[in-house]
């Protein structure tokens, strides 16, 4: 087991185009979890899978965001018009279970630079 | 609402002790220990529950102050390895659907030799 593996690791992305980054969980683990991460600050939950089912969405995912996790494995989280706001790490978790309980092993994450 | 993590910054020499602090508006039911190092993802340390459960590393220790609403961190004899960034993340939501943590802003921790 190779951990949360997420790509790609740099996106560098005119505003206004359209990126999509992908997160391979840990196998087997059911629970899925994006954040957003910037400069000097901690990690802001974003949305939540189980399964294929998207339980969760933060109110800081706009209308531009969009998450998917088709037959419950990876998943993919779509950025459209992007902004310079949107320029942060985007990080992805996996936890066999709930937060109350169960660490969550989290990926490298993604760093999206809008210029 | 985010727990507001106490100091923000801290230097130590390798073998002293330190202290993270996070407290919360909000009742708590679990508080989650993580620690970042600069361009990697953040690691797991410690999860402690309402009632007094603790799942974590052997050699850090904290403690949750369920009426008051906060947890620290204790490092002790600091290796250089300790160096990184703090978070804490709390649940505020009861029962085993909780899904959300809210992490603070962060301790930085610098261990110099």
């Amino acid at each position: 087991d190779t951990g949360v593996s997420q790509n790609p690791r740099h996106k560098i992305t005119k505003r206004g185009q359209n990126v999509t980054f992908r997160c391979d969980p840990i196998s087997e683990h059911n629970r899925l979890y994006w954040y957003r991460q910037t400069l000097g600050q901690g990690p802001e939950f974003l949305t939540y899978f189980q399964n294929e089912a998207q339980l969760e969405k933060s109110r800081l995912l706009s209308d531009r965001f969009s998450a998917e996790r088709p037959k419950g494995s990876f998943s993919t989280l779509e950025i459209q018009r992007t902004e310079q706001g949107d320029s942060a790490m985007y990080l992805c978790a996996s936890s066999p279970g709930g937060w109350v309980n169960t660490e969550a092993f989290f990926g490298q994450g993604t760093r999206l630079t809008v210029v | 609402q985010q727990p507001v993590q106490s100091p923000q910054a801290v230097i130590l020499r390798e073998g002293e002790d330190a202290v993270i602090n996070c407290s919360s508006s909000k009742a708590l039911y679990s508080v989650h220990w993580y620690r970042q190092k600069h361009g990697e993802a953040p690691v797991f340390l410690m999860i402690l529950l309402k009632g007094g459960e603790q799942k974590g590393h052997e050699k850090i220790s904290a403690s949750f102050n369920e009426k008051k609403q906060q947890s620290s961190l204790y490092l002790t004899a600091s290796q250089l390895s300790y160096s990184g960034t703090y978070f804490c993340g709390t649940d505020t939501h009861s029962g085993a659907g909780s899904y959300q943590l809210t992490f603070g802003k962060g301790t930085k921790l610098s261990v110099i030799p």
